[in-house]
């Protein structure tokens, strides 16, 4: 799986969007990008992924770039509770069980 | 929506005493997924299970052992317990489908090893 670097920190407003970047040159071309979060002490949230294409869910918008080599998650109206460790992930398809590989994450928080 | 089930979510043991975790996952879903995560460090895969078969092992020490049973739920047995076996203890299950592998995970069983 290739490898992501990502900020190891950031901050955002409550309300405004936040937006956290992630590294993944050497993605291959069969590989998704995924995202992850923690809050502190509980288990990590799935949050969203792509392989080429935006994504948007209930949760956050996905932006990946049209090289694929990064991508941009999208908290639209970021509060308090989104206060978390977000990971991105970059993982090609698997039938079965793949684990997960947590990395360094962006420490994200929000201030009121 | 049903969620993942991790019991207990807090043990305490003694040194060199046994514990077992226990997860019940999402409904339908058949891949389990064992994660440990010490003070202030990222989660670390230990093992996984595949349609009941063991898949993927990380760096799970010897002392531990899991399975996944007939109806998916899943169980991680320690054994001469360390201190340094303190931490969280995450359990997450998927259903792969068509490349796709979302992981949803529990609340976490915190165990401390005195």
């Amino acid at each position: 799986d290739a490898k992501t670097t990502q900020p190891p920190s950031m901050d955002c407003a409550e309300g405004r969007a936040a937006n956290l970047p992630c590294n993944h040159s050497t993605i291959s071309g069969n590989e998704y990008v995924y995202w992850y979060r923690q809050i502190h002490s509980q288990g990590p949230q799935y949050i969203i992924h792509g392989l080429k294409n935006n994504e948007t869910n209930e949760m956050a918008s996905l932006i990946i770039t049209e090289d694929r080599k990064s991508s941009t998650l999208i908290l639209p109206h970021a509060t308090l509770r989104d206060t978390a460790v977000y990971y991105c992930i970059v993982r090609a398809p698997f039938k079965g069980a793949q684990k997960l590989v947590f990395g360094q994450g962006t420490r994200l928080t929000i201030n009121p | 929506a049903a969620g993942v089930i991790q019991s207990p979510r807090h043990l305490i043991k003694e040194k060199r005493e046994t514990a077992t975790l226990k997860c019940y996952p999402i409904p339908r879903h058949d891949t389990v997924y064992w994660y440990q995560q010490g003070p202030g460090q990222d989660p670390q895969f230990l093992i996984s299970f595949y349609e009941k078969m063991q898949s993927d092992k990380g760096s799970i020490p010897d002392r531990f052992s899991a399975q996944q049973f007939s109806d998916y739920h899943s169980e991680l047995n320690m054994s001469s317990l360390e201190l340094g076996d303190s931490a969280l203890y995450f359990c997450a299950s998927s259903y792969p489908v068509g490349g796709r592998n979302e992981q949803y995970f529990g609340p976490g069983t915190r165990l401390t090893v005195t």
